[in-house]
């Protein structure tokens, strides 16, 4: 069983690069959550999804971009990654919020 | 606001010692409260919620509406409890929000 997958697993781009971290599931699940995850912060919610096309602002969205066009994917872009954005970056899936929410195995950004 | 407060980083103990890892929210709707866990190199797990009521790993947590927690409790705590532990609140906004996290350290 593959759950929720992400890819890469490690990254490291310059300033205003850009790139798209990529989260795939494949468990149909509706609900889609991208977080980040720094030091002694937790994980703070950027952006989630309710379903295919629909998509809204978590906690820290700025910087950041999404798409939802299938129920599998929901892609993370970063368009101009600034050094603020070096964080350890969660893909989770699940049913409505009163479920359990499977993660994939994080993707390590650095950003020099 | 939707809001979790985990007031504790890091919490040592030995083993066999009991464990209470501290979680306060604030939701306006009904809650739907979960303790997560992250081991050592692994992906974030689910290790129980609110509505539940179960006792996984010899961990149970309580919700208590009127202090507003959800406490994470452990009467003997082993060396392969030894994670991070995060608590989640989710309800009717969609959103799922995280705490700060407690690191659990048990020593032998």
């Amino acid at each position: 069983n593959a759950g929720v997958t992400q890819t890469p697993k490690f990254r490291i781009l310059k300033i205003g690069q850009s790139m798209t971290l990529q989260c795939a599931q494949d468990m149909n699940h509706n609900y889609m959550y991208w977080y980040r995850q720094d030091p002694g912060m937790g994980l703070k919610l950027i952006y989630y999804s309710v379903g295919a096309g629909i998509t809204d602002k978590g906690e820290v969205p700025n910087g950041y971009n999404v798409s939802r066009s299938t129920t599998e994917d929901f892609p993370l872009r970063l368009e101009l990654a600034a050094p603020s954005q070096t964080s350890v970056y969660f893909c989770a899936s699940s049913k409505p919020t009163g479920t359990e929410a499977f993660f994939g195995q994080g993707t390590r950004l650095t950003v020099v | 606001a939707q809001r979790v407060t985990q007031p504790e980083k890091l919490l040592s103990v030995f083993k066999g010692a009991p464990v209470e890892l501290k979680c306060n929210y604030s939701y306006s709707g009904s809650p739907e409260l979960f303790w997560y866990v992250q081991y050592s190199r692994q992906r974030l797990q689910l290790l129980l919620r609110h509505i539940s009521r179960e006792s996984i790993k010899g961990f149970t947590a309580d919700l208590n509406k009127g202090e507003t927690s959800f406490h994470l409790k452990k009467p003997f705590a082993q060396e392969e409890d030894s994670a991070m532990y995060y608590c989640a609140l989710g309800g009717n906004t969609d959103k799922l929000i995280f705490g700060t996290g407690t690191r659990l350290q048990v020593f032998p």
